[in-house]
This record gives structure tokens, C-alpha cells and sequence, in this order.
């Protein structure tokens, strides 16, 4: 099955702790992004790549990195700097501009910071 | 200051009517215009996206967009209890290279009542 793969599905962690968050995609798409959603918003960008070994950051990218060291992953660090973490965390995939080359979510990861 | 306003709802709706949901947005250069269906705890679904002002059907839906009003809608038809879910509107703008930035609204919850 073609898609894209988050995990864990949920993520406990106390406070001060780095913690990776992993996104892999098996549909060759070229771009990769990371979102945030907090309860009753909408989706905010953290961080996008469009190709292996180099990305840009999004509008909310303090406290996170990322890396894109293979085409199928974009990995996550939420660290400790990043002052409210607990969040919905999705990532998504797009192909290219193109209409009908629309941007596609995994199912996300639900990280709790106490 | 790029934003998208959504009436919060919650909007409710008899099964079989028309559920109408309406978006604005305030970069006069967004490109791509996008509704995605969000059910609770799960991660957004693309359901219709459309570029060119006017109207785009696909089954029960149907997206309209006016650039000049800075306006985009989502009708429902013959609304089921299976829509009952949070409907986002995402703008879209072309990054350099291969990206997109998508702007979410904070999400219409529509609930429709058997």
C-alpha cells in the first residue's frame, strides 16, 4: 500500500526532553512537510523540504529541526526549547504544483508534554 | 498578515439537506484553494480543491471560488451523518521550487442530525 506512515500514534514525555518524532512516505513524492494543530485551530507549518539534505522552515519553527537525509523521511525533533509542545503533529507529502497534485496527510502523532 | 476565517460553527443540518460552508482569505496572491474533512482525532482528508473562479462538482460536493470577493465555499448535498465532521479551508501559495505553503482556517464543525 502506497501512503504515508507516522509513529508512534501517541507520545508521552516529560518536560526537558528532546523527542523524534518520525514521517516516512513510500509515494516518491518529492516535497515534505511538517504541521502542528492545537485543539480547535487550524494547521500551522513547521518545517518543509523539497529535496534530500536541504529544508526551509514554516511559521512556527522555533523549538523544532528536522532533517531530510532520505526522499521517504523527514523526521521531527520536537526540543526542548519549543516552550508548548503538546500538539497534534502531522505530516504531509505533495508530488508537485500541478493541479491535482495536492498535498496529502499521514495519520499523525499525538505528543503529550507533562 | 496572510489569514483565513471560517465561521467556528458548530453548523447543523437534517440529513438530505444542503450544508453550506464558507471560507475568506486575505492574501490577494494565494493560488490553490482546499477543503479537507477532519473527523475527530483523525488527520484531514482532502476532499475537493479548486483553482479557477467558479464553481467545481464532484458528487455531493461542490467548491466555489471568487477571487475578487477573496471567497470560498463548500456546499454538501443531500447531506449524510457520515459528514458530521470538522471541515477545514487551506489557501495555498506557491513556494520557490516544488512547495506549497497551505494557510488553514480554524474549521466549520458540521453536524448533520439524522
Amino acid at each position: 500500500d502506497g501512503g504515508i506512515t507516522q509513529s508512534p500514534k501517541y507520545l508521552f514525555r516529560k518536560e526537558g526532553q528532546n523527542v523524534t518524532l518520525s514521517c516516512e512516505q513510500n509515494l516518491n513524492h518529492d516535497a515534505m512537510y511538517w504541521y502542528r494543530q492545537d485543539p480547535g485551530q487550524g494547521l500551522r507549518l513547521i518545517y518543509y523540504s523539497q529535496i534530500v539534505n536541504d529544508f526551509q522552515k514554516g511559521d512556527i519553527a522555533e523549538g523544532y529541526s528536522v532533517s531530510r537525509e532520505k526522499k521517504e523521511s523527514f523526521p521531527l525533533t520536537v526540543t526542548s526549547a519549543q516552550k508548548n509542545p503538546t500538539a497534534f503533529y502531522l505530516c504531509a507529502s505533495s508530488i508537485g504544483l500541478a493541479e491535482g497534485y495536492e498535498q496529502y496527510f499521514g495519520p499523525g502523532t499525538r505528543l503529550t508534554v507533562t | 498578515q496572510k489569514e483565513v476565517e471560517q465561521n467556528s460553527g458548530p453548523l447543523s443540518v437534517p440529513e438530505g439537506a444542503i450544508a453550506s460552508l464558507n471560507c475568506t482569505y486575505s492574501d490577494r496572491g494565494s493560488q490553490s484553494f482546499f477543503w479537507y474533512r477532519q473527523y475527530s482525532g483523525k488527520s484531514p482528508e482532502l476532499i475537493m480543491f479548486i483553482y479557477s473562479n467558479g464553481d467545481k462538482e464532484d458528487g455531493r460536493f461542490t467548491a466555489q471560488l471568487n477571487k475578487a470577493s477573496q471567497y470560498v465555499s463548500l456546499l454538501i448535498r443531500d447531506s449524510q451523518p457520515s459528514d458530521s465532521a470538522t471541515y477545514l479551508c487551506a489557501v495555498g501559495r506557491d513556494l520557490p521550487g516544488s512547495a506549497r505553503q497551505l494557510t488553514f482556517g480554524s474549521g466549520t464543525q458540521l453536524t448533520v442530525l439524522p
